[in-house]
């Protein structure tokens, strides 16, 4: 099965903040990697896929980038709303997993 | 819109079993493959698996085999988790989630089913 390394486990942030959450594949996934933001008591969304891709809806100020079998979300500027915890996930072959997940706090 | 509309919460003694539902609206039933989730408490999200909605055919991860059946009722646009013989480890949110522009991908989730299992 592919692992997927998620860090880190907890973020505090400031609002207006660049904040920056990776995964890192266990083995290529070429640009097969989706993020999804779960808020509390609520199901995950999905906010980027196919690595760079962001779903409908979701903010400019995310982003997700690539470097070898690393990926990274970006939050440009962190708002009240971003609030959250993070998952990456690879769709590159099943079984489909999941990294542990990112809590976003707010500081 | 796609919406995926889960039955309600569970509470269930150990030994027995759990059906939960997952209705679909919003676009076609059998045009995308419908795949579950399981959250525990407090914890991270583990796939348990995926049905073709086309052909009906059950893909479950290994953690899932045995005691999960996957079914589908088409024509209500509907598809169902089933688990037999309930243990405590299976207390846990289960979500159904539509597989998107590619094969894998999240695209919607439903509102997830508390299953708890207590004696």
């Amino acid at each position: 099965d592919i692992q997927m390394t998620q860090s880190p486990a907890s973020l505090s942030a400031s609002l207006e903040e660049i904040v920056t959450i990776t995964c890192q594949a266990s083995q290529n996934i070429g640009n097969w990697l989706a993020w999804y933001q779960q808020k509390p008591g609520k199901s995950p969304q999905l906010l980027i896929y196919g690595t760079t891709s962001l779903a409908d809806g979701v903010p400019s100020r995310f982003s997700g980038s690539r470097s070898g079998t690393q990926y990274s979300l970006k939050i440009s500027r962190l708002q009240v709303e971003d609030i959250g915890i993070y998952y990456c996930q690879q769709a590159s072959s099943t079984p489909y997993t999941f990294g542990a997940g990112t809590k976003l706090e707010l500081k | 819109q796609i919406q995926l509309v889960q039955s309600g919460p569970e509470l269930k003694k150990p030994g027995e079993s759990v059906k939960i539902s997952c209705k679909a609206s919003g676009y076609t039933f059998t045009d995308y493959a419908m795949h579950w989730v399981k959250q525990a408490p407090g914890k991270g999200l583990k796939w348990m698996g995926w049905i073709n909605t086309y052909t009906g055919k059950p893909t479950y991860a290994d953690d899932f085999k045995g005691r999960f059946v996957f079914s589908l009722e088409a024509s209500a646009s509907t598809a169902n988790l089933q688990i037999s013989n309930l243990k405590n480890e299976d207390t846990a949110t289960y979500f159904c989630a539509r597989d998107g522009v590619y094969y894998g991908l999240l695209g919607g989730w439903g509102q997830g089913v508390m299953v708890t299992v207590s004696s």
